[in-house]
């Protein structure tokens, strides 16, 4: 069964503070990791795919980083507007058009001023 | 280009009781998926649909279904309500090919009394 663990739960950081957040995983056959941000009340918003170990990914303060078995999401000089829950999902599997995405539990980061 | 719609936004339901969910996805994309969000489990997939058919179905009892219509549309359906059904329950559209990211709606509060 494939298997996604964050850590850590919540993060509370100074705003210019960087840090990273940890995403492991188990699966049989990683076809992609993907990273989203939640915000209360709305649904998770789409942040990076990786596709295999060794890439990196970039946008504005974020960066996402793959190896074989965790992935690692790097906030530089963070804002109190990238708080938020940051949610690492996985999609294995091999063959087929299924679309099923295994999910963690989040990291709730929060950036004080 | 509107996002994806989930209504209604909050329901109230008591034990025993059935409920509809309705999601309406971005023109264009024929794949709908639904996820369950607890604050224990996290978000969990519950299945997903492409162009009418179930494509993949998540590790959930039979009480919960769903269908898509010709529009891509879809609806998934609770029977017989239990307390620990009380959840976030999301709505994700894409084109349907692999690999690519999801699009969430906001979600359909569900509180079972």
């Amino acid at each position: 069964e494939d298997q996604v663990t964050q850590s850590p739960e919540a993060l509370r950081l100074q705003e210019g503070e960087s840090s990273s957040l940890n995403c492991s995983y188990t699966v049989s056959g990683l076809r992609g990791l993907f990273w989203y941000r939640q915000d209360p009340g709305k649904g998770p918003e789409f942040l990076f795919t990786l596709y295999s170990a060794g890439e990196e990914k970039e946008k504005e303060r974020l960066k996402a980083t793959l190896t074989k078995k965790e992935s690692f999401l790097h906030i530089t000089a963070p804002k109190p507007e990238d708080s938020a829950t940051y949610l690492c999902a996985v999609q294995a599997g091999v063959g087929g058009s299924n679309y099923k995405l295994t999910f963690g539990k989040g990291t709730l980061l929060t950036v004080n001023p | 280009k509107a996002g994806v719609t989930q209504t209604p936004r909050y329901l109230i339901k008591t034990r025993g009781q059935q409920v509809t969910l309705s999601c309406s996805p971005i023109s264009g994309h024929r794949s709908v998926s639904w996820y369950q969000q607890t604050p224990g489990q996290g978000l969990q997939f519950l299945f997903e649909y492409f162009s009418e058919t179930q494509r993949n179905k998540g590790n959930f009892p039979g009480r919960f279904s769903g269908r898509q219509f010709s529009n891509s549309r879809s609806e998934m359906n609770v029977s017989t309500l239990e307390l620990g059904d009380s959840a976030l329950y999301l709505c994700a559209s894409s084109l349907g090919l692999t690999n690519e990211k999801l699009f969430f709606g906001s979600g359909t509060q569900l509180s079972v009394l």
